[in-house]
């Protein structure tokens, strides 16, 4: 089945700091989610983008479909944004969403 | 526009015993995935269903089985529970053959000891 990797698996940030954080996919995909889990476990939905780019405030997301990579970047760091980012894809229709080891991000004040 | 929920938010078991978990879909969704997430690692796919059928299933033992109802809210049962069985439940839906977008509930705890 498809891999996912994502990098690095932990960051450690000041507040205001600028971060990117990668994910790498193994095959073809028609979902790319990302996601923020936080401390009480809640996967909250970033962005739906299997490709191009977006942006949402202080945080905006790349996906490059052809060369199988995602990167999702967070500015200005807040230690709100604590907590573990998720990717997960998806390879074909109606399959399930197969997610990467995660990134754990901390942001100290 | 109501997400999705989950019931119950912890739950105890011993070992040996069943139990019962449940999801209620984002309103205009059909279709409900269950996932398990051990602490430390990404979510695992339980399996999927629509139409009230298991349309999907992930490397899970005849153990875990679920339900869909017409409504399209959906139970997971775990029979037997083991201590590996301890973890965190998602349920997450989507809408069949559309923009495959999953949007996941809070979870539910469930410890064995």
């Amino acid at each position: 089945g498809i891999q996912v990797e994502q990098s690095p698996p932990d960051l450690i940030l000041q507040e205001g700091a600028n971060s990117t954080l990668r994910c790498n996919f193994s095959d073809s995909v028609n979902n790319l989610q990302w996601f923020h889990q936080n401390p009480w476990g809640q996967l909250i939905n970033l962005f739906y983008i299997p490709s191009g780019t977006k942006q949402n405030g202080r945080l905006s997301a790349t996906t490059v479909a052809t060369e199988r990579y995602s990167l999702l970047y967070i500015s200005s760091s807040q230690t709100t944004d604590s907590g573990v980012y998720f990717c997960a894809v998806e390879n074909s229709g109606n399959t399930p969403l197969v997610f990467g080891k995660g990134t754990r991000l901390s942001v100290i004040a | 526009d109501a997400g999705v929920t989950q019931s119950p938010t912890h739950l105890i078991k011993t070992r040996g015993q069943q139990v019962t978990l449940r999801c209620s879909p984002k309103s205009g969704h059909d279709t409900v995935s269950w996932y398990q997430q051990a602490l430390g690692q990404g979510p695992q796919f339980i399996f999927q269903y629509y139409e009230e059928e298991e349309r999907q299933r992930g490397n899970f033992p005849d153990r875990f089985s679920g339900h869909q109802f017409p409504n399209y809210s959906s139970e997971l049962n775990v029979n037997a529970l083991l201590l590996g069985d301890s973890a965190l439940y998602l349920c997450a839906s989507s809408v069949r053959d559309r923009v495959p977008e999953q949007y996941f509930g809070p979870g539910t705890r469930l410890t064995v000891t």
